[in-house]
């Protein structure tokens, strides 16, 4: 099983570029988020989105947009990267459950950096 | 705001030891907890949830305890092994209102066990 892949892995930009990270999951997955995780600073969300066709910000969302045209896929897309943007980006999904039995699943990261 | 908060953030232990990392937050409505478990440059992978009805779960050497109304949870690892050396994180998911699918992490503990 795939689970949650994200793509690129890897990826240094310059400032002022633009860039979009995808996240892809096969679980139908209702729920998919973005995080980054920096050093001390533990793992934020960024955006989030509820359902196909819907996207909402998180606790860092200013610089990054998204959007979930397919249920599947979620979005992250930089249009004016920054230094302050180097950071380590997850994508996660949950399949909401009752009982709180929903439980969440993460991609392998891509690591960006920004010089 | 829920608070998320992990001690120690650096545990070495020598190989064979039973060990006990801590996780507490601040608002007792918690849906579930997750434990995950992260490698170095990897993304994080789930270990053990706990539902807010729940008082623990096992897995294997893991053990998870919840206590919600002391904010409390800790996760057990039994004979531990250079393997379990990672970071763990442990995640708590809101139990109010249209928010429960927003996961709020704690900051880690990294893990050494040594030889």
């Amino acid at each position: 099983n795939a689970g949650v892949t994200q793509t690129p892995k890897f990826r240094v930009l310059k400032t002022g570029q633009s860039m979009t990270l995808l996240c892809a999951q096969d679980m139908n997955h209702e729920y998919m988020y973005w995080y980054r995780q920096d050093p001390g600073m533990g793992l934020r969300l960024i955006h989030y989105s509820v359902g196909e066709g819907t996207t909402a910000k998180g606790e860092v969302p200013d610089g990054y947009n998204v959007s979930r045209l397919k249920k599947q896929n979620f979005l992250l897309g930089l249009e004016s990267a920054a230094p302050s943007q180097t950071s380590v980006y997850f994508c996660a999904s949950t399949r909401h459950q009752t009982g709180g039995r929903t439980e969440a699943f993460f991609g392998q990261g891509t690591r960006l950096t920004v010089v | 705001k829920q608070e998320v908060t992990q001690i120690p953030a650096a545990l070495s232990v020598p190989e064979g030891e039973n060990l006990v990392l801590n996780c507490s937050f601040t608002d007792s409505a918690i849906y579930n907890l997750q434990w995950f478990r992260q490698d170095p440059g990897k993304g994080l992978t789930s270990l053990l949830l706990i539902q807010s009805s729940q008082r623990e779960q096992t897995s294997g050497r893991l053990n998870a305890s919840l206590d919600k109304s002391s904010g409390r949870s800790t996760l057990y690892i039994a004979a531990s092994q250079p393997g379990d050396s990672a970071t763990y994180l442990c995640a708590v998911r809101p139990g109010s209102g249209g928010s429960n699918y927003k996961l709020t992490f704690g900051k880690g503990t990294l893990l050494t066990v040594n030889p």
